[in-house]
């Protein structure tokens, strides 16, 4: 149980063009969701932190216009990469939680973003 | 601002010897949570710890955690080559919603 999955697990875009990336939780229902960088050989960084039905709350020094993240559903949250360039090139890891708490937090498989 | 501190950043140990990753943290927190993560992979779970004094095991990896010091250990013993990952700490904060991870320590175990 508690399966997390991202789509796609790779994607190599142009720059200004948009990306959106898919988290989703397959087998329960997720109260809250939290969005994660991670530059090559660094630590993971919180972006923002999603719940069901309302606004994301992002982190100090996260463009909320250029991330976009939708949480429409206790399944589904989506991050939005707006007018792309190469310093967004990182990998991106969602993770869900059941409750909100850290302590019941699940990792989705994370996705690559390539900005040429 | 809670701070996770871990060291070493980077280990290169031979196959069989024991070592321990330290992780401390900056302000109050009772749990602490240990992931492990494979190159190009997302993170995956090894422990989680709940309380002061609170001892994990897991095959060679034993994690330990002082709320008191305000620090965990993460101990290898006789390492192998499948031990090869890069290992984060991460602490909660004191609602219980967010986690703030440690630099991560890449471990390299050598034949």
């Amino acid at each position: 149980g508690a399966v997390v999955s991202q789509h796609p697990s790779r994607v190599i875009c142009k720059s200004g063009t948009s990306v959106k990336i898919e988290c989703r939780s397959l087998d329960f229902q997720a109260t809250t969701m939290f969005w994660y960088r991670q530059f090559p050989k660094k630590s993971l960084m919180l972006m923002a932190t999603s719940n069901e039905g309302s606004k994301a709350t992002y982190e100090q020094g996260v463009e909320k216009d250029k991330f976009l993240i939708n949480h429409a559903s206790l399944t589904l949250s989506t991050l939005t990469v707006t007018s792309a360039h190469p310093e967004d090139s990182s990998f991106y890891i969602c993770s869900a939680s059941l409750s909100g708490s850290s302590y019941e937090q699940y990792f989705g498989p994370g996705t690559r973003l390539t900005v040429t | 601002e809670l701070k996770v501190e871990q060291n070493p950043l980077f280990l290169s140990m031979q196959e069989g010897k024991n070592y321990t990753i330290y992780c401390n943290y900056s302000t109050t927190s009772d749990r602490l949570y240990w992931y492990r993560q494979d190159p190009g992979k997302s993170l995956e779970s090894l422990f989680v710890l709940l309380s002061n004094g609170a001892v994990k095991q897991e095959g060679r990896l034993m994690a330990s955690l002082d709320t008191k010091a305000r620090l965990s250990t993460l101990h290898i013993t006789a390492a192998v080559h499948d031990l090869s990952a890069t290992y984060f700490c991460a602490v909660d904060n004191n609602a219980g919603n967010m986690l703030t991870f440690g630099g991560g320590t890449r471990l390299m175990v050598k034949p």
